[in-house]
């Protein structure tokens, strides 16, 4: 089956600095993929789409300028996570839609638990 | 707007017993309907959907029927195992190239 992996799967970083974190398709291509934050006992927010190669649509109340995301091939998106704070301690989770087989499908990553000291 | 409504949790059941989580949608296009669950320490995977109205999504043991008429898509399980302990979420998707909006999860704790 359809493989995201999400790299690193857990990170601490101190305040200030930036944290980048790496989404890939597997074994299939992906034209779309998308970035989610997951609070504790929350649901997913979506905080960005993007496609590759043009620049990522955010979600409204989302820095463009703080999570900035790079789809530079279709199996690969990455979201660097800039001069950081702790408000910024989150789980993010992507996720990359495909339509192989004439199927509409997406399929999420284990997600990358960033926390910031 | 779009948005997903579940029933908040959480949820603890004994073994074998019979499991619903409700899940309604705003009536906003004709979206495609999904139940995700999320095990400890594991991302999303999707469990079942259904694409139109009336539409039965089942899998696991698990089924959940699109209704259009009370905008619901619950999820039930006759039998629910130690196993099936998790974090669901009810999803809907519009047509073209949007992305999915979830509710905020319902947690299952299901104990022997």
């Amino acid at each position: 089956g359809a493989v995201v992996s999400q790299h690193p799967s857990w990170v601490i970083c101190k305040s200030g600095t930036s944290v980048k974190i790496e989404c890939r398709s597997l074994d299939f291509q992906a034209t779309t993929m998308f970035w989610y934050r997951q609070f504790p006992k929350q649901s997913l927010m979506l905080m960005a789409t993007s496609n590759e190669g043009s620049k990522a649509t955010y979600e409204q109340g989302v820095e463009k300028d703080k999570f900035l995301i790079n789809h530079a091939s279709l199996t690969l998106s990455t979201l660097t996570v800039t001069s950081a704070h702790p408000e910024d301690s989150s789980f993010y989770i992507c996720s990359a839609r495909t339509f192989a087989g004439g199927l509409d499908e997406q399929y999420f990553g284990p997600g990358t638990r960033l926390t910031v000291t | 707007g779009n948005s997903v409504t579940q029933m908040e949790g959480p949820v603890t059941l004994s073994e074998e017993a019979f499991l619903t989580i409700n899940c309604t949608y705003t009536a906003t296009g004709y979206p495609s309907l999904f139940w995700y669950v999320q095990y400890p320490g594991e991302g999303l995977q999707l469990l079942l959907k259904a694409t139109k109205a009336d539409d039965k999504g089942s899998n696991k043991g698990f089924e959940a029927t699109y209704r259009k008429e009370t905008t619901s898509f619950h999820l039930e399980k006759g039998s629910v195992q130690v196993s099936d302990s998790a974090v669901y979420f009810c999803a809907r998707k519009n047509s073209g190239n949007t992305p999915l909006v979830f509710g905020k999860g319902t947690r299952l704790s299901v104990i022997a």
